[in-house]
This record gives C-alpha cells, sequence and structure tokens, in this order.
C-alpha cells in the first residue's frame, strides 16, 4: 500500500540549514514531490524529482532521494522567517491517473 | 508558471444550504483536475478526481451525491457541497494536472467551509 511519512515538527534558527525528512514505502514511485503551505492558503510546489534521479538542486533548495532505503529529504539552505510553513512531501505512482499521495506534514518554524 | 484560481476563498452558509466552489486553471489547460479535502492539523486527503466531458471518480467513503463535481471545461472543475452540514466545514482545495505535463499538479489557495 502507499503510506508517506514525515516527523511533525522542526525548528531551526534563521541563517540555518533546515533538513525535513520523508519516507514513503511504496518502490513504485515515480515523481516524489515537496510543497509547503503556509497558513490558510494552498499548496506551492517547491520542487519535484524522478525517480531515477538521486539530487536536484534548485536555489536554496535541495532535494536528496534514497530510493534504496526510500527517503527523501529537502535542504532548505541559509534558512529565512519567510520559510515558516508546512512542508508536504508527495509520492506520485506509475499508472495511478497522477494521484498524489501526501504525507502528514512538517511544521518548519524559523527562530530568530 | 502555473496559476490555478479557486474561489471563494471563505463561505460561511447555514445547515441544509447548498455550496459552489469554482476552481480554474488560468493559464493552461487541465484535463484532470482533483479535489482535495483538509482538516486543521492533518495532511491533504484526496476526495475525487475530475476528468473534463467524464464522470468524477470518487475516493472510497466519499459519497458522490453530497459531493457533486463538475467539469464541463478544460479550464473549469467545480465542487457542489449539498446540503451542508456543520460535519462538513473543513478546508477544500482543488489542484489542476497540465494535460501535456503529467504527474505536476497545481493547487488553488483553497476554500474555508463553515457551515452554522
Amino acid at each position: 500500500g502507499e503510506d508517506v511519512e514525515q516527523s511533525l515538527f522542526l525548528s531551526v534558527r534563521e541563517g540555518d540549514s533546515s533538513v525535513i525528512n520523508c519516507t514513503y514505502t511504496d518502490s513504485s514511485s515515480t515523481y516524489l514531490y515537496w510543497y509547503k503551505q503556509e497558513p490558510g492558503a494552498g499548496l506551492q510546489l517547491l520542487t519535484y524529482i524522478f525517480s531515477n534521479m538521486d539530487m536536484k538542486q534548485d536555489q536554496r533548495l535541495t532535494v536528496l532521494l534514497n530510493k534504496k532505503d526510500k527517503h527523501l529529504s529537502l535542504r532548505i539552505a541559509d534558512t529565512q522567517t519567510g520559510d515558516s510553513a508546512i512542508y508536504f512531501c508527495a509520492e506520485s505512482l506509475t499508472g495511478s491517473a497522477r494521484q498524489l499521495t501526501f504525507g502528514s506534514g512538517t511544521q518548519l518554524t524559523v527562530l530568530p | 508558471g502555473a496559476v490555478v484560481s479557486q474561489h471563494p476563498s471563505r463561505v460561511i452558509c447555514k445547515s441544509g444550504t447548498s455550496v459552489k466552489i469554482e476552481c480554474r486553471s488560468l493559464d493552461f489547460q487541465a484535463t484532470t483536475m482533483f479535489w482535495y479535502r483538509q482538516f486543521p492539523k492533518q495532511s491533504l486527503m484526496l476526495m475525487a478526481t475530475s476528468n473534463e466531458g467524464s464522470k468524477a471518480t470518487y475516493e472510497q467513503g466519499v459519497e458522490k451525491d453530497k459531493f457533486l463535481i463538475n467539469h464541463a471545461s478544460l479550464t473549469l472543475s467545480t465542487l457542489t457541497v449539498t446540503s451542508a452540514h456543520p460535519e462538513d466545514s473543513s478546508f477544500y482545495i482543488c489542484s489542476a494536472s497540465p494535460g501535456q505535463v503529467k504527474n505536476i499538479q497545481y493547487f488553488g489557495a483553497g476554500t474555508r467551509l463553515s457551515v452554522l
């Protein structure tokens, strides 16, 4: 079955790096995503990685994928107060008609 | 970038009334749109998948007569919560997937529904 897990909370100091982790169980995942949700808002697609990639970097964001361990991480460099939000990882399966399975979300709090 | 507009952002209604929520893809054609429900401090729960010109596919446990979905064009899907009750109060979010870019969903800003 599909199961995506994340830790619920993470606190970091402004300027430090944040690492948000995610594990998934279905090895047939094709794409893995990171979304950001600010209070009372919808989800903003931050980045995604195809399952045959190990790493993807986009400005301050670095995604690492360990397919063997079914582990996905999002690193945010030089974390700012505006990065405080809930971060969801999600997976899309082969032949799933583009459906996404979301993790529970990680609340990132950036302390001054 | 791809923009999905969702309206209204917030609605308060009396029990027994029906509420319609619109989801529009503004700068792309969306062959598939999705409707999610999110409870406080929880993840998104997929309610249904909406394909343009055909009936929506509902997830197990979601009442199709309660949550009516219409996807009449490539840029618009609507969710109507019929005979709303307080337990229907929730945050509803839509997403749209461009036809030419598979496996990418762009989300609307969500609709906060409060049923009194």
